[in-house]
């Protein structure tokens, strides 16, 4: 039963570029929730899905976007990167209602 | 918004000791939850507290929550080299939405 599983593992982007990641929930799971984590901080929640949509959100601005698939599958977007975008980026399954998450290994971005 | 606050940043023990962290919380929470990571990549759950409980074991691990003071601690007796890591305290206010704190760095010496 493979877990959460993220990728790309790593990514190199400039300021100004678009970038895509990827989360696939583990087995059964049908929430899937992001989270940014900078260097040496915990993680921040940027947003939930479910039921392919967005449910949750925290206080990221509109450049981070999301989408969830009816596989369950869910990418988050980050348009017009920023430095500051520079972090680890978790992804979270759960079931909804549930309580625990399980999570992936993250993508490491890095923003030049 | 970050909530949990852990305390202390920073621990170095000696293989054996016991590692005792601390986290503090501001809000209303349905539970909380501690994690590990290593060298900065993925969360691995360690335990979950919920709010009507006082105190749970797993393994060599030990948490307790006090509400009334919005404080709970991880404790993790005999440690070994392998506990190396980051731990996190998490809150849940019952949307399954997790707050962190910024974590502790514990370095366990062989």
């Amino acid at each position: 039963d493979a877990g959460v599983t993220q990728s790309p593992t790593h990514l190199i982007k400039t300021r100004g570029q678009q970038v895509t990641l990827r989360c696939s929930p583990k087995s059964g799971h049908d929430t899937v929730s992001w989270y940014q984590q900078a260097l040496g901080q915990g993680p921040q929640f940027i947003f939930q899905y479910y039921e392919e949509e967005e449910r949750q959100r925290g206080n990221f601005p509109d450049r981070f976007s999301g989408h969830q698939f009816p596989n369950y599958s869910s990418e988050l977007n980050v348009n017009a990167l920023l430095l500051g975008d520079s972090a680890l980026y978790l992804c979270a399954s759960s079931l909804q209602g549930g309580d625990e998450q399980f999570f992936g290994p993250g993508t490491r971005l890095t923003v030049l | 918004s970050q909530q949990g606050e852990e305390d202390p940043q920073a621990l170095s023990i000696q293989e054996g000791e016991n590692a005792t962290m601390n986290c503090s919380y501001k809000t209303s929470i349905n539970n909380l939850q501690w994690y590990r990571q290593n060298s900065g990549r993925g969360l691995v759950h360690l335990i979950l507290i919920r709010s009507n409980e006082r105190e749970k074991h797993s393994g060599r691990l030990r948490v307790t929550l006090d509400t009334s003071k919005k404080s709970s601690s991880l404790l993790i007796t005999a440690s070994r080299a392998a506990d190396t890591a980051s731990y996190f305290c998490a809150t849940d206010d019952g949307n399954n939405r997790l707050a962190f704190g910024k974590g502790n760095q514990v370095v366990v010496i062989p």
